[in-house]
């Protein structure tokens, strides 16, 4: 059990560009969830996946940001078309899927837009 | 819609003291809760969770919570806190049918000498 992995940890773009960000799972865990934390926050769920299905999206998640989880694997959130305002942590938590649901959530990666 | 409520942003503790965290939530129905702490840029890892019976749950680092339904609390507390307890502590809660977790704005914990 390696953990929940994440990268890149730091990401610096200007605004208007577009990042990608990979979160890798534990491995036999079929949910994975993203989050954002803004400074001085607890996190925010923004998405979440069982297995390859995207079941639920929160209303933070605008039309520039999409989540994908092909073969139910790792995922990528892809931000486009950055703005100041998307400057946060964004973490990935994986789950079992089980009844008693416990997320891990991994490093996370920092986005900062100038 | 759930709810989480950590009323103290910043506590100040002695090394050697007591440490008491207060968490209140709001949810219809029976809660999972949560408790996780992170240092300064880094994940969350998670300390103990409460999904049913005994209400009084342990947790790694001597961490304990205990789950009062009747106050709508899930309280953190430690015996004796280290240095290396410094760090941001979040409550959450979450359900069997809403797997997403909702946190609270946390509590920044400064352990001094």
């Amino acid at each position: 059990d390696t953990g929940v992995s994440q990268n890149p940890r730091h990401k610096i773009t200007k605004r208007g560009q577009n990042v990608t960000f990979r979160c890798d799972p534990i491995s036999e865990h079929n949910r994975l969830y993203w989050y954002r934390q803004t400074l001085g926050q607890g996190p925010e769920f923004l998405t979440y996946f069982q297995n390859e299905a995207q079941l639920e999206k929160s209303r933070l998640l605008s039309d520039r940001f999409s989540a994908e989880r092909p073969k139910g694997s790792f995922s990528t959130l892809e931000i486009q078309r950055t703005e100041q305002g998307d400057s946060a942590m964004y973490l990935c938590a994986s789950s079992l899927g089980d009844g008693r649901d416990t997320q891990y959530f991994g490093p996370g990666t920092r986005l900062t837009v100038l | 819609a759930q709810s989480v409520t950590q009323p103290d942003i910043h506590i100040t503790v002695s090394e050697g003291a007591s440490l008491e965290l207060r968490c209140n939530y709001s949810y219809g129905a029976t809660p999972y809760l949560f408790w996780y702490v992170q240092s300064p840029g880094q994940g969350l890892q998670l300390l103990l969770k409460y999904f049913s019976g005994d209400t009084l749950v342990q947790g790694i680092k001597g961490f304990e919570a205990e789950f009062k339904r009747s106050q709508s609390s899930f309280n953190l507390r430690k015996p004796s806190v280290h240095w290396s307890d410094a760090a941001e502590y979040f409550c959450a809660v979450g359900a069997v049918n809403d797997y997403k977790l909702s946190f609270g704005a946390g509590t920044t914990v400064t352990v001094r000498a």
